[in-house]
């Protein structure tokens, strides 16, 4: 298993502001992911956060906006940038071990809010 | 969209009864999982059930799988109070680690 630490854990921004979240996995993993969750709402996959090359992301997300990165096996990093109030939600870090491991852990969320 | 729909959306029972919450999804799937997220925060696996497999047991937790209809159904035995939360079924595919998670059940447990 995997204990994942996700910092903040809240936070509320002005519009036009960036927000950094922080992911910490307290053993190295294969695989990390972005999710967001609006109020209410399932989870929808932001990006794949890959070690030391840039990020996949899912269809309608980009790189401008959740520029992500993943300097090593425990940590990455989602900005949310030049942000409105559509962005308020719930990010969610998540790890898996890799296909020999299916199941994902997920850190705590930040819970976005902006003004 | 992708995602897998989940029903009921809200389900409300007394402690002791059984909850059952049901999954369907689209496409050809490798496993499927159920998580549980407590006040919308961190999810928390439950169980994982691959597409060889129709049934699968864990504590009070029953999983069944039926890849000919892409549905998944998840049984609570004899539901606590504590059992409250909202619970995510998520398809994994071949050659990808990404999941896809359903639109979710809110489940209310009343002592």
């Amino acid at each position: 298993s995997a204990v994942i630490s996700q910092k903040p854990s809240r936070d509320i921004c002005q519009r036009g502001t960036s927000l950094t979240i922080q992911c910490q996995v307290d053993s190295q993993v294969t695989m990390m992911f972005w999710y967001r969750q609006q109020p209410g709402q399932s989870l929808t996959l932001i990006a794949t956060a890959n070690q030391g090359s840039e990020a996949t992301y899912e269809s309608g997300f980009v790189i401008d906006k959740f520029p992500i990165s993943r300097p090593n096996l425990t940590f990455s990093t989602l900005t949310v940038s030049n942000m409105s109030p559509e962005d308020s939600s719930i990010y969610l870090c998540s790890a898996s071990g890799g296909t020999q491991d299916e199941k994902l852990f997920f850190g705590s969320g930040t819970q976005l809010s902006v003004l | 969209s992708q995602q897998g729909e989940e029903d009921p959306q809200a389900l409300s029972i007394q402690e002791g009864e059984n909850a059952t919450m049901n999954c369907s999804y689209k496409t050809s799937i490798n496993n499927l999982q159920w998580y549980r997220q407590n006040s919308g925060r961190g999810l928390v696996h439950l169980i994982l059930i691959r597409s060889n497999e129709r049934e699968k047991h864990s504590g009070r937790l029953r999983v069944t799988l039926d890849t000919s209809k892409k549905s998944s159904s998840l049984l609570i035995t004899a539901s606590r109070a504590a059992d409250t939360a909202s619970y995510f079924c998520a398809t994994g595919r071949y050659n990808t680690d990404k999941l896809i998670f359903g639109t979710g059940t809110r489940l209310q447990v009343f002592p």
